[in-house]
């Protein structure tokens, strides 16, 4: 069945640095979609991929559909407590819409 | 609502004592999920709806697990003769519908712990 699984599954930044973090699905993908998890939270929607290659920015936030839909990536620059969570990418397979398959997530603490 | 909804927040059972947690979804939206959030994990798929069915219930643990949903609305997730492993944050999420470029809305979720 599909796997999606991301890295780093911890991430440390200090204040104003920038970070990446990796999303890969073990098959082909409909559309992939980003989560934030604040500590005691429920994950919160960010954005949502589906063209091969795509691109898309949320202010310091870029995020990237890998050209065979199989990968994904989140960059955060100069980062701030704000960013302080568990960010989640999730894949949706592409033959059943409603299960959305969450990877175990990249949790970031950041040392001001 | 104005939100995804989930009671009890938090639920303390007694190993093989019977579970059932609640959800009720956003109103007007037809599809609805469960997930499971062991401590420090990720999100395990259990189920969806779409309306009043079940399409999907391969994520489904075991046997001692079951869901339903009614008026396309409130779903409860039963969970029979529960086991210590069974601890943890159950979460429910709704969307429009089922589709491509549907977002989830995650409700609060349920703290199962089980003694």
């Amino acid at each position: 069945g599909q796997q999606v699984m991301q890295i780093p599954q911890y991430q440390h930044v200090q204040e104003g640095e920038d970070f990446t973090t990796y999303c890969n699905s073990s098959t082909t993908l409909s559309n992939i979609q980003w989560y934030k998890q604040r500590p005691g939270g429920h994950p919160v929607f960010l954005i949502q991929l589906v063209k091969s290659g795509e691109v898309k920015k949320q202010k310091r936030l870029t995020f990237q559909f890998g050209e065979a839909k199989k990968n994904s990536s989140l960059h955060i620059t100069a980062t701030q407590t704000t960013d302080v969570g568990t960010y989640f990418c999730a894949g949706g397979p592409t033959d059943s819409w409603g299960k959305l398959q969450f990877g175990a997530g990249t949790q970031v603490v950041v040392t001001p | 609502g104005a939100g995804v909804s989930q009671s009890p927040s938090n639920k303390v059972t007694e190993k093989g004592k019977d579970v059932e947690l609640r959800c009720d979804p956003i109103s007007g939206h037809t599809a609805l999920y469960w997930y499971r959030q062991r401590l420090g994990q990720g999100l395990e798929f259990l189920i969806y709806f779409q309306g009043n069915s079940a399409p999907d219930k391969s994520g489904l643990p075991s046997d001692r697990f079951s869901a339903e949903r009614t008026g396309e609305s409130v779903s409860t997730l039963t969970i029979q003769r529960t086991q210590q492993e069974d601890s943890a944050v159950y979460l429910c999420a709704s969307s429009p519908q089922v589709g491509v470029n549907e977002k989830l809305l995650f409700g609060s979720g349920t703290q199962l712990s089980v003694l």
